[in-house]
C-alpha cells in the first residue's frame, strides 16, 4: 500500500508570491491533516479535512487555507508569502476516527526568499 | 488546553546503552498518546502508541513506552541503542479531530 505522497518536496518561492502543496493521503484515508515545522517554532497544526469539510483549524492567518477533493486528496495554498513562512510543510492522513493514528508523508520544504 | 512537554533538547548516548526519553503531556480526559521519529530532512515515523489497556506498549525499532497516569508522563525506553536510532523524537498526544500535539522533540545523538 503506497504512503502518503507530497508534492513537491522542494520548493523556493519570493515574498508575495502564493504556493499551492499537494497531499495525496494513503487509499482508503479520509482524514488529511497539515502541520508546519519549523526549527523556532516546532510542529504546528494548520488544519484538518475530512470528506472535503474542514473539521479543525490552527492558529495561522486567513493567508494559508486548504481544501480536500472528492477523492481525499488535498491541497494547501498560502498566498502572500512572508520569509517567516520557510518551513517544512508536512501532511498526515487518517482514517478518520477522531483519535486515530496519523501517518506522515515527507514533506514539503518551502523557502520563501 | 493540550500539551506536551519533552524536557530534553538533547540527548547522547553511547552505543548499546540504554535509552529514556521523557514525555509530560497535559490532556482533561484520558489520552491517546504517540512517539514518532524523524530523520533530518524526512517526515514523521511512528514508532508506537497508547490508546488504553496495558500501560507497557511495544512499538517498531525495539522501542517501547510506559503510560503512568498519576505522572502524567509516557517515556520512551529502548534496552540497546545503535547508530541508525540517531534523530528527533517526538511525544504527541491527539487533542480532536485530526490534530494532534506535538512536544518540542528531543534530538538523540548516538556515540561510536
Amino acid at each position: 500500500k503506497a504512503g502518503v505522497t507530497q508534492t513537491p518536496r522542494y520548493l523556493i518561492k519570493t515574498r508575495g508570491q502564493q504556493v499551492t502543496l499537494s497531499c495525496s493521503p494513503i487509499s482508503g484515508h479520509r482524514s488529511v491533516s497539515w502541520y508546519q515545522q519549523t526549527p523556532g517554532q516546532g510542529l504546528q497544526f494548520l488544519f484538518e479535512y475530512f470528506s472535503e469539510t474542514q473539521r479543525n483549524k490552527g492558529n495561522f492567518p486567513g493567508r494559508f487555507s486548504g481544501r480536500q477533493f472528492s477523492n481525499s486528496r488535498s491541497e494547501m495554498n498560502v498566498s502572500t508569502l512572508e520569509l517567516g513562512d520557510s518551513a517544512l510543510y508536512l501532511c498526515a492522513s487518517s482514517l478518520g476516527a477522531n483519535r486515530g493514528e496519523a501517518f506522515f508523508g515527507q514533506g514539503t520544504r518551502l523557502t520563501v526568499v | 488546553a493540550q500539551s506536551v512537554t519533552q524536557p530534553d533538547i538533547h540527548i547522547t548516548v553511547s552505543e548499546g546503552a540504554s535509552l529514556e526519553l521523557r514525555c509530560n503531556y497535559s490532556y482533561g480526559a484520558t489520552p491517546y498518546l504517540f512517539w514518532y521519529v524523524q530523520s533530518p530532512g524526512q517526515g514523521l515515523q511512528l514508532l508506537l502508541k497508547y490508546f488504553s489497556g496495558d500501560t507497557l506498549v511495544q512499538g517498531i525499532k525495539g522501542f517501547e513506552a510506559e503510560f503512568k497516569r498519576s505522572q502524567s508522563s509516557f517515556n520512551l525506553r529502548k534496552p540497546s541503542v545503535h547508530w541508525s536510532d540517531a534523530a528527533e523524537y517526538f511525544c504527541a498526544v491527539v487533542a480532536g479531530a485530526g490534530k494532534s500535539t506535538f512536544g518540542d522533540g528531543t534530538t538523540l545523538t548516538v556515540k561510536p
